[in-house]
């Protein structure tokens, strides 16, 4: 079973409107992370946020928030007011306490349209 | 602070040839990870080092081995290349297990 599951291929929205990009996960840790990248079309992996499975409020910053709802096991990232330089792809990732390591979903390709 | 560096960018090889993708970090990191990204699959591990001259094998670790000397640089050696390799290659760094890693730049790698 695939531990990071992102259900939307592609997504697209208008600027300055809010999006959110789907992500359910799967452990029975515990303690575990969850972490957000983007990956613009020039490549590389730009962290964005992260929220601890013990944290009491979901993680913001500045524009991204993380939509965390730990019984239904789902770590939403949510854009507001998006703008054109948020086109990317995006990658929701997992560690775990007993790992050292992340485990990625397939990825989320926002398109932001004037 | 430079971060992760990865070296080269860009590679073309043949079949059967070896080379190493080099990979070093100057924040003092003692995770490291490889991981190789190709379309619709995300982002699989190939490797990982806990620290120096400790690895272990990830997801896909076939064709691939690493190595880690020191703390600072984290290599990986293709053995014999083969077309199903040719992908985009990460090397990230992260501080402990409550930080997020931080991705080197790529190397984007083709075998003929």
């Amino acid at each position: 079973a695939q531990k990071i599951t992102q259900t939307q291929p592609g997504m697209f929205v208008q600027e300055k409107e809010a999006v959110t990009l789907d992500c359910t996960y799967d452990t029975s840790d515990p303690s575990y992370g969850l972490f957000w990248y983007k990956q613009p079309s020039s490549g590389e992996m730009i962290f964005l946020i992260y929220q601890g499975s013990y944290d009491q409020q979901n993680a913001t910053e500045g524009r991204y928030s993380l939509n965390f709802q730990k019984a239904r096991k789902s770590a939403n990232l949510v854009i507001s007011a998006s703008q054109l330089g948020d086109s990317a792809m995006y990658f929701c990732a997992m560690r775990e306490s007993g790992y050292s390591t992340l485990t990625f979903g397939k990825g989320t390709m926002l398109l932001v349209s004037p | 602070n430079a971060g992760v560096t990865q070296t080269p960018k860009f590679q073309v090889l043949k079949t059967g040839q070896s080379m190493t993708l080099q990979c070093a970090q100057d924040m003092n990191h003692e995770y490291m990870s490889w991981y190789r990204q190709d379309p619709g699959m995300g982002l699989r591990l190939i490797h990982y080092s806990v620290g120096a001259g400790i690895t272990d094998q990830g997801e896909v670790p076939n064709g691939y081995n690493v190595s880690r000397s020191t703390t600072e640089d984290f290599p990986l050696r293709l053995l014999s290349a083969a077309p199903s390799q040719t992908s985009v290659y990460f090397c990230a760094s992260s501080r402990d297990r409550e930080s997020g890693y931080t991705f080197g730049s790529g190397t984007r790698l083709t075998v003929v």
